[in-house]
């Protein structure tokens, strides 16, 4: 069985400029989550999507956004890119239950 | 969010030596979960715990859920090499969010 797979895995961006990551959950996981890491802060949670809505959302600016397609892909976006941007962007995905949450190898974003 | 306090830090063992780290917060989960993140890697789940007072097995991980579900621990016999990395816990509430303690960096000298 596939695991969670993000991409892309690295991305380097100018300041203003805006991004898209893309996450696919495994298969039959319908509940996507979004998480930022970055060395001061640790993982802090973004957004979950589960059939297509956002359940849960994060303290994060409206910057960040996202959506979740039938087939339970995720994409997230953020605009307007700030250097404080920088960070390694995480999907987890998890069965309707949301019990265990198994992540990607994240997408490394570097604004400059 | 809620706050977890995870200890310690940061440690560094002698291979072959038994580590013991512990998470604890303020508020009751659900479920804790435990995972290790190699560097420049999504972490990797390593053990889930669904019970209070649940005690699980993975190998040389034995984690336990705390009676008063506020509390969790993972420790890890005879440590090798391949052990080094971050270890986080995480606790997951009755609606489905997912809080994550600040990590423990693991480094095993050979």
């Amino acid at each position: 069985k596939a695991g969670v797979t993000q991409t892309p895995r690295y991305l380097i961006k100018t300041r203003g400029q805006q991004v898209t990551l893309s996450c696919s959950p495994i298969s039959g996981h319908r509940s996507v989550s979004w998480y930022q890491q970055t060395p001061g802060q640790g993982l802090q949670f973004l957004f979950e999507y589960f059939s297509e809505t956002q359940r849960n959302k994060g303290n994060f600016p409206g910057r960040f956004s996202g959506r979740q397609f039938s087939n339970s892909r995720s994409e997230m976006n953020v605009s307007t890119l700030e250097l404080g941007d920088s960070a390694l962007y995480l999907c987890a995905s998890s069965l309707p239950a949301n019990t265990e949450a198994f992540f990607g190898q994240g997408t490394r974003l570097t604004v400059v | 969010g809620q706050q977890l306090n995870q200890s310690p830090q940061s440690m560094f063992i002698q291979e072959g030596e038994d580590v013991s780290m512990n998470c604890t917060s303020s508020s009751i989960f659900n479920t804790w979960l435990w995972y290790k993140q190699d560097p420049g890697e999504g972490p990797v789940l390593l053990i889930a715990l669904y019970k209070a007072g649940e005690l699980t097995s993975n190998g040389r991980l034995t984690a336990q859920f705390g009676i008063t579900r506020k509390d969790s621990f993972l420790n890890i016999s005879a440590s090798i090499p391949s052990d080094v990395g971050i270890y986080f816990c995480a606790g997951l509430t009755g609606a489905n969010n997912l809080f994550f303690g600040t990590g423990t960096r693991l480094t095993v000298i050979p």
